[in-house]
């Protein structure tokens, strides 16, 4: 499957656990975003990434997130002590290039929180 | 800042009609467009998209939109409506300059069609 792959899809957790979302970006793809998406809205963005580098974060929550795109492995979408809010699918994209529109997104992860 | 608005949460139309989906967007700087559809359980597709020349933008599945920059304005066409049609839809903007990679998505367009 050469798409952008996101795991787990669905992730339970309760109160005050720790939440890691995963994303795997295209092959060949070096540009990684996450976006969240809450019940009838439309998609927010949270962060873009590069391999090793957070290039802009201006949609993370200032706290409790973390993002991070390694030189080996997938992108990590981390969320410590979860609150009820934070409740929403996550999805993750990727593009070439940050000039080589579009963005391909993945299938998304739902986070429930208990 | 940019923003995106979308009319019309929940647009119903029969197999065969023309399907009509409006989107109208805030930028202060020449931006770049495209909607995208979403089927349940799924991520997001892109369906066409505007950058710069060519005002009517030929997508996949027969849809098209047109860039009025008058009317800040994007909106999705198909002349024939079909049953695989049924999904949400989103309607995107992002700056043609810098933070060309930093979309604004509207709040969507949920499609039914009708046998």
């Amino acid at each position: 499957n050469a798409g952008v792959m996101q795991n787990p899809r669905h992730l339970v957790r309760r109160r005050g656990q720790e939440a890691r979302l995963r994303c795997s970006p295209m092959k060949g793809h070096s540009h990684v975003y996450w976006y969240r998406q809450l019940p009838e809205e439309g998609l927010k963005f949270m962060v873009y990434l590069q391999k090793e580098n957070i290039i802009d974060e201006s949609g993370m929550p200032k706290e409790r997130f973390s993002a991070e795109f390694p030189k080996e492995g997938p992108s990590i979408l981390r969320i410590q002590q979860v609150v009820r809010g934070d409740s929403a699918a996550y999805f993750c994209a990727s593009s070439g290039d940050r000039n080589n529109q579009p963005q391909h997104f993945g299938d998304g992860t739902r986070l429930s929180i208990l | 800042a940019q923003s995106v608005t979308q009319l019309g949460s929940h647009v119903s139309v029969s197999e065969g009609a023309l399907v009509l989906l409006r989107c109208n967007y805030s930028s202060s700087v020449p931006p770049y467009l495209f909607w995208y559809v979403q089927y349940p359980n799924q991520g997001l597709q892109l369906l066409l998209k505007y950058t710069t020349g060519a005002t009517l933008v030929k997508g996949i599945n027969g849809f098209e939109a047109e860039f009025k920059k008058s009317e800040t304005s994007f909106h999705l066409t198909k002349p024939s409506a079909h049953m695989s049609d049924a999904a949400e839809y989103f309607c995107a903007v992002s700056d043609g300059g810098g933070s060309n990679y930093k979309l604004t998505f509207g709040k969507g367009t949920l499609l039914t069609v009708n046998p």
